[in-house]
């Protein structure tokens, strides 16, 4: 139980445009969605917090213009990144905690994006 | 900024037990520990989680000092599968809400 299915896993886009990353659970509901990038050979570095009906909190240093959060459904959270530059190209992963009372955290499986 | 600091590397023989330090001194009465591992290119697996007493799973043992200032993974029986990066991570309360702030975490390579 208490998966949160990433998509897409993949995907490559011109260097402008923009590009949008779905996070869903799918058998719990989420009221918060974490979102975290990784550059290779790097750690995860938490990006913004969405909360499901309100804006989302953004980590010193992140965009909020550029990363757009939306968070209106407690099983759809979407990263949209807004006039991509090849410094964006990065894996993105979202994370959820579980219900039940045991507090963990489920990962998504990843989004790499390559702008090109 | 994480709470917690790993050695960069370690590595171990298949069949051998592999115990991964973590140091978190500065944490709190009331923040819980954390272990995730991450193989190449996927999103992070949850191994297990503590506060004060020590944890057994089907995966692994999380030993915690009585000061929690560290805590110790343990996969007894490591496999080559096993091979990750280990992330030991204390999870805070910030900005209103509990969050997972990823350190540099430890690469294990398991030896054949």
């Amino acid at each position: 139980g208490a998966v949160v299915s990433q998509h897409p896993s993949r995907v490559i886009c011109k260097s402008g445009t923009s590009v949008k990353i779905e996070c869903r659970s799918l058998d719990f509901q989420a009221t918060t969605m974490f979102w975290y990038r990784q550059f290779p050979k790097q750690s995860l570095m938490l990006m913004a917090t969405s909360n499901e009906g309100s804006k989302a909190t953004y980590e010193q240093g992140v965009e909020k213009d550029k990363f757009l959060i939306n968070h209106a459904s407690l099983t759809l959270s979407t990263l949209t990144v807004t006039s991509a530059h090849p410094e964006d190209s990065s894996f993105y992963i979202c994370s959820a905690p579980r219900q039940g009372g045991d507090y963990g955290y489920t990962f998504g499986s990843g989004t790499r994006l390559t702008v090109v | 900024d994480a709470k917690t600091t790993q050695p960069p590397s370690m590595d171990c023989a298949e069949g051998r037990a592999a115990n991964l330090p973590c140091n978190h001194s500065t944490i709190s009465g009331n923040e819980y520990v954390y272990w995730y591992r991450q193989i190449h290119s996927q999103g992070p697996q949850y191994i297990i989680h503590g506060l004060k007493n020590n944890e057994t799973n089907e995966m692994a043992s999380l030993i915690i000092t009585e000061d929690r200032k560290s805590s110790t993974l343990i996969l007894p029986h490591a496999t080559l599968r096993d091979t990750a990066v280990y992330y030991c991570i204390v999870r805070s309360w910030m900005d209103s809400s509990y969050k997972l702030i990823f350190g540099s975490g430890t690469r294990l390579l398991v030896r054949p």
